[in-house]
């Protein structure tokens, strides 16, 4: 079965300072793998994904995540945060075929001190 | 384009009722999951319909059922309520296969009592 770590539950920040969630998956074979969102009385929101083929790809609102195969990693990063990424953070990875849906991670709560 | 949209807003049940949860997904979709985000357990699936035949379900009880409609509108029904399913389920839809990518509704905050 595959498992997904997030290994930030709680992360803190000024404004204009950079950001990086970790995120490792375990599954032997192909994922696609997914950065979600949840600001503040809102639904959970896509952020970015990964499929195949560039693994760094970049998301909405600044957002960018770095697949690196050979580590399990689907790191996301922003240079610069602001007040307003206040959220929940999941990464999510689903196997080719996709029958088990999407397996989350714990979430990472990140707040953003102005 | 509308997103996926969820029944009820918030329901309120005593232990061993029925709870029945619904779900429209987005125009064109025909794939609609449902996840269970419990407090200290994280979002966790549930089930996957699609086509209108239940596809998988993960690891929870049978008292966990539903069904998908032709309109591809999906409900989801959790028998003899316990106190342990007090949970915001959402349902997510994407288009016909499996690993493309899903979207979200609101979710339903069902509280057992």
């Amino acid at each position: 079965a595959q498992s997904v770590s997030q290994h930030n539950h709680h992360v803190i920040l000024s404004e204009a300072a950079s950001l990086e969630l970790g995120c490792n998956y375990s599954y032997g074979g192909t994922v696609n793998l997914f950065w979600y969102v949840q600001y503040p009385g809102q639904h959970l929101q896509l952020l970015l994904k990964y499929f195949s083929g560039d693994p760094l790809v970049k998301g909405i609102k600044g957002f960018e995540a770095e697949f690196i195969k050979s580590k399990f990693s689907f790191n996301l990063r922003k240079p610069s945060v602001q007040w307003s990424d206040t959220a929940e953070y999941f990464c999510a990875v689903n196997a080719p075929g996709g029958a088990d849906g999407l397996t989350f991670g714990k979430g990472t709560h990140l707040i953003i001190q102005p | 384009e509308a997103g996926v949209t969820q029944s009820p807003t918030h329901l309120i049940k005593t232990r061993g009722q029925q709870a029945t949860l619904r779900c429209s997904p987005i125009s064109g979709h025909t794939s609609v999951y449902w996840y269970q985000q419990a407090l200290g357990l994280g979002l966790q699936f549930l089930l996957w319909y699609d086509e209108g035949e239940e596809r998988n379900r993960g690891n929870f009880p049978p008292r966990f059922s539903g069904r998908q409609f032709p309109n591809y509108s999906s409900e989801l029904n959790v028998n003899a309520l316990e106190l342990e399913d007090s949970a915001l389920y959402l349902c997510a839809s994407s288009r016909h296969r499996a690993t493309d990518t899903q979207y979200f509704g609101p979710g339903t905050r069902l509280t057992v009592l």
